[in-house]
């Protein structure tokens, strides 16, 4: 089973900001948390994934609290093609680990 | 920007049949991952592959399934006797592998998916 909770759906506003939370309260220390996000049907894309600290690329901003069992997704400037089921995973950064996803959090940008 | 192929992006084929899934993983990884999802469900890990054996499998992976690697760009799944309740997208991932020095190098990436029908 997924070692993450995640809220089933979000609205957000074209053009603000989305928050999209994660609990991993059992998550060990050599664990990483993962964010990828699907677009309909299509193929899990992914997004970006930390340790400890806080991660920025140019998709997105993860937030990693400091006791590392929850984190949040920011998308900066939500755009409809942002629309999709994002998930928050946790796992080892080895080679060969199975990705376990949970349901997600639906993400639904609205204009 | 280099992706995870898959042909075809959709197979309709009659219970009992074999079907042969492709992928091209992406040039330089070494580690090969096929995952399912049924339709509504979550996306479930089917197995993953490493130097030319398979590392890891599921419950799900049972003996009507088999991977392989026939040259250096394919990676296949085969379903032996699909069943009805094969029918899913079926997603081949890639990852480069961990080399200890960056923690950007095991990231999983997908391909589009391959939706398999049974009838």
């Amino acid at each position: 089973d997924a070692k993450t909770t995640q809220p089933p759906s979000m609205d957000c506003a074209e053009g603000r900001a989305a928050n999209l939370p994660c609990n991993h309260s059992t998550i060990s220390g050599n664990e990483y948390v993962y964010w990828y996000r699907q677009i309909h049907s299509q193929g899990p894309q992914y997004i970006i994934h930390g340790l400890k600290n806080n991660e920025t690329n140019e998709m997105a901003s993860l937030i990693i609290t400091e006791d590392r069992k929850s984190s949040t997704l920011i998308l900066p400037h939500a755009t409809l093609r942002d629309t999709a089921v994002y998930y928050c995973i946790v796992g080892q950064n080895s080679g060969n680990t199975p990705l376990v996803f949970g349901k997600g959090t639906r993400l639904s940008v609205i204009a | 920007e280099p992706e995870v192929t898959q042909t075809p992006s959709h197979q309709v084929t009659q219970m009992g049949q074999e079907v042969i899934l492709r992928c091209v993983p992406i040039s330089n990884h070494l580690y090969f991952y096929w995952y399912r999802q049924i339709l509504g469900q979550k996306v479930e890990f089917l197995v993953s592959f490493y130097n030319n054996e398979i590392s890891e499998k599921s419950e799900i992976f049972d003996d009507q399934f088999s991977v392989e690697r026939p040259d250096g760009s394919n990676f296949t799944l085969k379903i032996r006797s699909t069943k009805l309740e094969d029918s899913a997208m079926y997603f081949c991932a890639s990852s480069e592998g961990f080399d200890g020095l960056s923690s950007h190098t095991d990231t999983q990436y997908f391909g589009p998916g391959t939706r398999l029908t049974v009838l």
